[in-house]
């Protein structure tokens, strides 16, 4: 069974860097694509960053580049997402998602439950 | 940045009665071999969204043979054939042709 479980939201000050992590399981994460998938409070869906199998490329929504890092460790079965200089804005369920084997940036089979980040003072 | 349109914004529907939501995007979704990178999501109350739809039309595993999609280029449609109360939840239409990948502002269908 694919599992995708992501920890490390919690309350944050402005300014400051939270790591969140998604620990995968029952797929092998080398052969797959990853994907940071952000919800503020009654809102709809943001795309925030992936990670491109194969390439190793990356892609960042414009709202988070030069802050937000995703990386993976296929070793450990992770994905990260090392996001610094946050803002109240930031606030959000984060959602780690695997994308599917057909080839393009979509097809987001697997989500996990999500992790709570809020940013306030 | 692809802007992606979706309408109606809520959709009441009576329980066996068809339902539709389309999605239009600002630019041609249609990639060079021959697919339309346009997914459809569903996200119940509650809950992570689920993949419906991927490449336009194809049903994600598991999902049930009333949901369909259609459509190609800038004009897409989430048709569901008999809609049941366990459909209720916000639908949202996600471009990933282009980065940034956008998603639609979602449809809320609810029961009557």
């Amino acid at each position: 069974e694919v599992r995708m479980v992501e920890s490390g939201g919690g309350l944050v000050k402005p300014g400051g860097s939270l790591r969140l992590s998604c620990a995968t399981s029952g797929f092998t994460l080398s052969s797959f694509s990853v994907s940071w998938v952000r919800q503020a409070p009654g809102k709809g869906l943001e795309w925030v960053a992936s990670f491109i199998t194969g390439s190793n490329d990356v892609y960042y929504g414009d709202s988070f580049k030069g802050r937000f890092t995703i990386s993976r460790v296929h070793t450990k079965n992770s994905v990260f997402l090392q996001m610094n200089n946050l803002r109240a804005d930031d606030t959000a369920v984060y959602y780690c998602v695997r994308l599917g084997s057909h080839g393009y940036k979509g097809d987001f089979d697997y989500w996990g439950p999500g992790t709570l980040v809020s940013v306030s003072s | 940045d692809i802007v992606m349109t979706q309408s109606p914004l809520s959709l009441p529907v009576t329980p066996g009665e068809p339902a539709s939501i389309s999605c239009r995007s600002s630019q041609s979704l249609l990639h060079d071999t021959g697919y339309n990178y346009l997914d459809w999501y569903l996200q119940k109350p509650g809950q992570s969204p689920q993949l419906l739809i991927y490449l336009g039309s194809t049903r994600a595993s598991g999902v049930p043979a009333r949901f369909s999609g259609s459509g190609s280029g800038t004009d897409f449609t989430l048709e569901i054939s008999r809609v049941e109360a366990d459909d209720v939840g916000v639908y949202y239409c996600m471009q990933s042709l282009q980065t940034p990948i956008t998603f639609g502002q979602g449809t809320r269908l609810e029961i009557k």
